[in-house]
């Protein structure tokens, strides 16, 4: 079965940019059909979207977070990738991958999460 | 605050049947469908219901989700301490043109 796993830095210093992978294993990201996504959970809150891709580059991005969110894909790596420019304390959290499926923009849902890992900005 | 309002706890004895409820609006819950997550302590979300009231394969049918109007309701029957969970709502919202959750619900299994 598919399965998500992230990696990337835990800490980044304030106005540095957050860089975050997810290889995705036991499927192609290059079969189409399903859209790649970034979420994130704030210390003891709720999730935030935070944008998706698809496998030809098309991207979406949170509207909230768009200036400062960039989504890419490699698909030779099986692997695509998060970056958030300035970050500040604001954005420490758990940055969970996931695959969505089911059409596109609002009929989509997700159906598969990376297990997440938890980045915190300080200095 | 989040767009999709839910009770930020419930409590209910084990064997017996819990319900959660989601509050939107018709920009998101009752133009969209709705998802349900549930969180163990420590761990990833993990899909529950999608496209209101459809459970995905792997998924216990004591979940079952339903929605009317601008609202949605995840109900848990059979309660079991395994239940014991964070509980998330997810749509799509048109005027935000976003995917918005739920604020949450913790489950405790008395």
């Amino acid at each position: 079965q598919v399965q998500l796993q992230e990696s990337g830095p835990g800490l980044v210093k304030p106005s540095q940019t957050l860089s975050l992978t997810c290889t995705v294993s036991g499927g192609s990201i290059s079969s189409g059909g399903y859209y790649w996504s970034w979420i994130r959970q704030h210390p003891g809150k709720g999730l935030e979207w935070i944008g998706y891709i698809y496998y030809s580059g098309s991207t979406y991005y949170n509207p909230s977070l768009k200036s400062r969110v960039t989504i890419s894909v490699d698909t030779s790596k099986n692997q695509f990738s998060l970056k958030l420019s300035s970050v500040t304390a604001a954005d420490t959290a758990v940055y969970y991958c996931a695959r969505e499926r089911g059409g596109t923009g609002a009929t989509l849902f997700v159906d598969i999460w990376g297990q997440g890992t938890m980045v915190t900005v300080s200095s | 605050q989040s767009v999709l309002t839910q009770p930020p706890s419930v409590s209910e004895a084990p064997r017996q049947r819990v319900t959660i409820s989601c509050s939107g609006s018709s920009s998101n819950i009752g133009n969209n469908a709705v998802n349900w997550y549930q969180q163990l302590p420590g761990k990833a979300p993990k899909l529950l219901i999608y496209y209101d009231d459809l459970l995905p394969s792997g998924v216990s049918d004591r979940f079952s989700g339903s929605k009317s109007g601008t609202s949605a309701s995840l109900a848990i029957s059979g309660l079991q301490s395994e239940d014991e969970a964070d509980y998330y709502c997810a749509a799509w919202d048109d005027s935000l043109n976003v995917r918005v959750f739920g604020g949450g619900t913790k489950l405790t299994v008395l």
